[in-house]
């Protein structure tokens, strides 16, 4: 257990479907992330948010739409995928005086699977 | 390409023996971590050492960095089954002013046969 949680750990949608991923962290950190990892990729990542604030977007489709409630929380909103977007997706954590140098703590994964 | 490249991509070794990854990137970081994930599972962090650092030894694992040939290793000894998984480097690079972004390699997948 690192302290980040996911759910849920499996998600299999149609691309008409509407569906949000949630990640929890109990570690008090700062600092929340979201990763997509595909096979075969290196882990890419996607939004960060530090001090609830979006300071990094990848340049992400807008079919992908974070919200970071607050510093203990972290979504996923999801709507009108495509199959090329089935992928685990991961979240993380850190605590960031320098941000992004510090190290991170990832949940567990969501392995998203679009129809 | 990505900042850091792990080789080999896969390593497949018997239970006691060393395990040798390795990890080449490109810029000037300011530290390098590596990290393991276990079949679609998170990843857990490992060992971070710092780029001041030439050594760092945690447990069974140690890490090497070469800021002059931009590579690092990481060295697992006597492994077991239990060590099975994909290790990854991440790297910090400066991606303009004060901001840095931590960058993971494809992995190395090890399997450690019993």
């Amino acid at each position: 257990e690192t302290g980040v949680t996911q759910t849920p750990r499996h998600l299999v949608m149609g691309m008409t479907n509407k569906k949000s991923l949630k990640c929890e962290q109990h570690l008090g950190h700062n600092a929340m992330y979201w990763y997509k990892q595909s096979a075969k990729k290196p882990l890419e990542l996607m939004f960060v948010y530090s001090l609830e604030e979006r300071v990094e977007n990848n340049s992400v489709p807008s079919r992908f739409s974070p919200e970071c409630p607050n510093s203990s929380h972290l979504f996923l909103h999801l709507h009108t995928l495509q199959p090329e977007d089935s992928a685990l997706y991961l979240c993380a954590s850190s605590q960031v005086g320098d941000l992004f140098t510090d190290t991170q703590y990832f949940g567990p994964g969501t392995r998203l699977t679009v129809l | 390409s990505q900042q850091g490249e792990e080789d080999p991509q896969a390593l497949s070794i018997q239970e006691g023996e060393n395990a040798t990854m390795n990890c080449s990137y490109k810029t000037s970081i300011n530290n390098l971590q590596w990290y393991r994930q276990n079949s679609g599972r998170g990843l857990v962090h490992l060992i971070l050492i710092r780029s001041n650092e030439r050594e760092k030894h945690s447990g069974r694992l140690r890490v090497t960095l070469d800021t002059s040939k931009k590579s690092s290793s990481l060295l697992i000894t006597a492994s077991r089954a239990a060590d099975t998984a994909s290790y990854f480097c991440a790297t910090d690079a400066r991606a303009g002013g004060s901001n840095y972004k931590l960058t993971f390699g494809k992995g190395t997948l090890l399997t450690v046969n019993p």
